[in-house]
């Protein structure tokens, strides 16, 4: 099974600040990676396909990069409502797995 | 625009099934384009991915879970379902269902809302 470790566990940050998050896998995966975005009491919501590519509707702020094991998740420019809980997923074997999390929390 | 609504008891006793159903709506559960997988995420825990189905019939199961899931379809009422048996307090958890596309490898999208699953006495 392939592990993915996010870091941080939590960030604390001011609004139009820079974020990174970032998600290592135990093993390559090549661009198998994406991104999802979970507000309290909502599902998880798709942010970023395939390492970096965007998803329609999702705001041009935030942003993909990575390939193999090492992969970022930026948003500048943070705005309140980015406050929430950022997960990575691997798809590039089975059993899929995900990162631990990683909470924003605007100050 | 497909959506998914999951349905089942919000209360489980330990040792027994838990039994959940995700309807699908905007679209055929058969059109062999998609798999449809069910998620779990305990409160204030991470996601866990519990298995998939394609519309075929074919299955696959997280090796942690294998042993006591079965992921079924039912085409004629465009749902598919989840059986976990002999549940424990760890069981207790968010189930979401949600869809991938049926290519080599994909992301989750949509999921629904997720129902809250308790097991207790």
């Amino acid at each position: 099974e392939i592990v993915l470790t996010q870091s941080p566990d939590f960030q604390s940050v001011t609004p139009k600040e820079k974020v990174t998050i970032t998600c290592r896998a135990s093993q390559s995966i090549g661009s198998s990676l994406h991104w999802y975005q979970q507000k309290p009491d909502q599902s998880p919501k798709l942010l970023i396909k395939y390492a970096s590519q965007s998803i329609s509707g999702v705001p041009s702020r935030f942003s993909g990069s990575g390939s193999g094991t090492d992969f970022t998740l930026t948003i500048n420019s943070l705005e309140a409502e980015d406050a929430a809980a950022y997960y990575c997923h691997q798809s590039s074997s089975l059993p899929y797995s995900f990162g631990q999390g990683t909470k924003l929390e605007i100050k | 625009q497909v959506q998914l609504q999951e349905s089942g008891p919000g209360l489980v006793k330990p040792s027994q099934t838990l039994s959940l159903t995700c309807t699908v709506s905007g679209g055929s559960i058969s059109s062999g384009s998609y798999y449809w997988s069910w998620i779990r995420q305990p409160a204030g825990k991470g996601l866990e991915w519990i298995g998939r189905i394609y519309t075929s019939g074919s299955t696959n199961y997280n090796p942690s879970l294998k042993s006591r899931v079965t992921i079924s379809v039912d085409t004629s009422k465009n749902q598919f379902s989840l059986k976990l048996s002999s549940v424990t307090a760890a069981d207790t958890a968010v189930y979401y269902c949600a869809s991938s596309i049926a290519v080599a490898t994909s992301w989750f999208d949509p999921w629904g809302q997720g129902t809250l699953v308790t097991v207790s006495s």
